[in-house]
């Protein structure tokens, strides 16, 4: 059973344009919705994240949209650039109750590319 | 401020060998995680250490695999006998507080044949 499913599987995106990257979660319990992006070679990096309080978050060119009663949110990277060419996962964690574990459920990853 | 490390960066073994991962997390945190990805499937949790306690080791696959943190520093993690599913890309993270941004090391790329 997949918690979080993350739509597409990759993306090719000319330079300038708009990448959009969609996830759907089930767990109501989730509460922090980070998106992190994978370079080759590295690790995931926390690139930008969002609680259910807000509805879109926005750093410079990255911006997540939430929508709560769809259970969707999802990642946009306006004047989308090559070096922006990279995997990302979003990704889903509950509520922080005082006990027990705190991990980051993940969806499958979009690899996209910018093509100049 | 050093980031996450992981040792060896790939590892290639037979089936039924024994491998053993290490990571060390950023200085001065407390929880460590480890995680897996499986050739297209999505990161998957394998457990979380508090200092050198085990806090949640849900994720573990099967009893081949052992995780350690010693003195609640570095951590292996010991996949003993290895089978061909194993294989995949083991992460590590860490964090100051369980609440805190979890970082990622470079991970280690395991191949079982």
């Amino acid at each position: 059973q997949q918690q979080v499913k993350q739509s597409p599987q990759s993306l090719i995106v000319q330079k300038g344009g708009i990448s959009i990257i969609n996830c759907a979660y089930e767990n109501t319990a989730f509460d922090y919705f980070p998106w992190y992006q994978q370079f080759p070679g590295k690790g995931p990096a926390l690139l930008i994240a969002i609680r259910p309080d807000v509805s879109e978050k926005k750093e410079g060119r990255f911006t997540i949209s939430f929508n709560k009663s769809a259970k969707q949110f999802s990642l946009h990277i306006m004047d989308s650039q090559p070096g922006d060419s990279a995997t990302y996962f979003c990704a889903a964690r509950p509520a922080y109750s005082g006990a027990g574990s705190y991990q980051l459920t993940f969806g499958k990853g979009t690899k996209l590319s910018v093509i100049p | 401020e050093a980031g996450v490390t992981q040792f060896p960066s790939h590892s290639v073994i037979e089936k039924g060998q024994t491998v053993t991962l290490r990571c060390d997390p950023i200085s001065g945190h407390d929880n460590l995680y480890w995680y897996r990805r499986v050739m297209g499937k999505e990161i998957k949790f394998l457990l979380h250490f508090v200092k050198e306690s085990k806090q949640d080791e849900s994720g573990m696959p099967n009893n081949r695999f052992l995780a350690e943190r010693t003195g609640g520093t570095y951590s292996t993690l010991k996949v003993q006998p290895a089978e061909l599913e194993d294989s995949g890309v083991y992460f590590c993270a860490s964090s100051q507080d369980v609440v805190d941004t979890q970082y990622f090391g470079p991970g280690t790329r395991l191949t079982v044949l």
